[in-house]
C-alpha cells in the first residue's frame, strides 16, 4: 500500500500571505507518460472534501487560481498563493498510481 | 452538476449488514468515464476508500484491509448505487461518502463529486 505523508500537520497563516503543503509517497506515483496520479482535496467545516487540483498540477473547475500544485514522483506540494478566510480547512493528497487508493493524513489551514 | 446524496440507516448493530444507497442526480450514472465510489472518514483512520464500481458492474475494485466484507451495486433504472458492508463492528462506525470517480489514464483517477456524507454508527 502506498502511504502519503503530508507536512506540516497544520499552518496558521496571516491573509494575504501564502502557504505551503508537502506530500510524499513510499512509491513514485509517476508514470510511462509522465503523468502522476496525485490529487488535492480541501474538506471545510461540516462538508465533504471538494478536489481541488488533480493529476498534479490540473485545478479543477471553479478553483481558485490562488491554488497550484507540483512536483514529480515522490514528492508533490499544494500552495496557495494569497491565503483568504474561505482557505480554512483540512486539506487532503490522494494517489489513485496502485491500489488501494490512499489519502494522506491531512493538514489542517487556519486563519492568524 | 452532479449531485449525489446517501441515504441509509444511522445506526447499525454489532455483526449487522451496514446498507447505504447514493442517489444520483445531474449527470448519467451510466458515464463511460466514470466509476462510482465509496469513501468513509473517521477520527482514528482518517479518509479510507472502502470501493469502486463501474454501472455495468463489469469492474469492481475494494480496499483489502475490508477483508472482502464490501459489496457494491449499481442500480442504472434509478440512477443509483448501494454499499453492504458486512459483520460490522466499532471500527466501523464512521461518516460514508459516496462519490463519482473520474478516470483518470489507465488508473481509477480520482473523486470529483461528492455526497455530503452520511454517519453511521455501530452499537448495540
Amino acid at each position: 500500500e502506498i502511504v502519503l505523508t503530508q507536512t506540516p500537520l497544520s499552518l496558521s497563516v496571516i491573509p494575504g500571505q501564502a502557504a505551503s503543503i508537502s506530500c510524499k509517497s513510499s512509491q513514485s506515483l509517476q508514470y510511462s507518460d509522465g503523468k502522476s496520479f496525485l490529487y488535492w482535496y480541501l474538506q471545510k467545516a461540516g462538508q465533504s472534501p471538494q478536489l481541488l487540483i488533480y493529476e498534479t498540477f490540473n485545478r479543477f473547475s471553479g478553483v481558485s487560481d490562488r491554488f497550484s500544485g507540483g512536483g514529480s514522483g515522490t514528492d508533490f506540494t499544494l500552495k496557495i498563493s494569497r491565503v483568504e478566510a474561505e482557505d480554512v480547512g483540512f486539506y487532503y493528497c490522494m494517489q489513485s498510481a496502485q491500489l488501494p487508493l490512499t489519502f494522506g493524513g491531512g493538514t489542517k489551514l487556519e486563519i492568524k | 452538476q452532479v449531485q449525489l446524496q446517501e441515504s441509509g440507516p444511522g445506526l447499525v448493530k454489532p455483526s449487522e449488514t451496514l446498507s447505504l444507497t447514493c442517489t444520483v442526480s445531474g449527470g448519467s450514472i451510466s458515464s463511460s468515464l466514470h466509476h462510482w465510489g465509496w469513501i468513509r472518514q473517521s477520527p482514528g483512520k482518517g479518509l479510507e476508500w472502502i470501493g469502486s464500481m463501474y454501472h455495468s458492474g463489469s469492474t469492481f475494485y475494494q480496499n483489502p484491509s475490508l477483508k472482502s466484507r464490501v459489496t457494491i451495486s449499481v442500480d442504472t433504472s434509478k440512477s443509483q448505487f448501494s454499499l453492504n458492508l458486512t459483520s460490522v463492528t466499532a471500527a466501523d462506525t464512521a461518516i460514508y461518502h459516496c462519490a463519482r470517480q473520474k478516470s483518470s489514464g489507465w488508473s481509477l483517477g480520482f473523486f470529483d463529486f461528492w455526497g455530503q456524507g452520511a454517519l453511521v454508527t455501530v452499537s448495540s
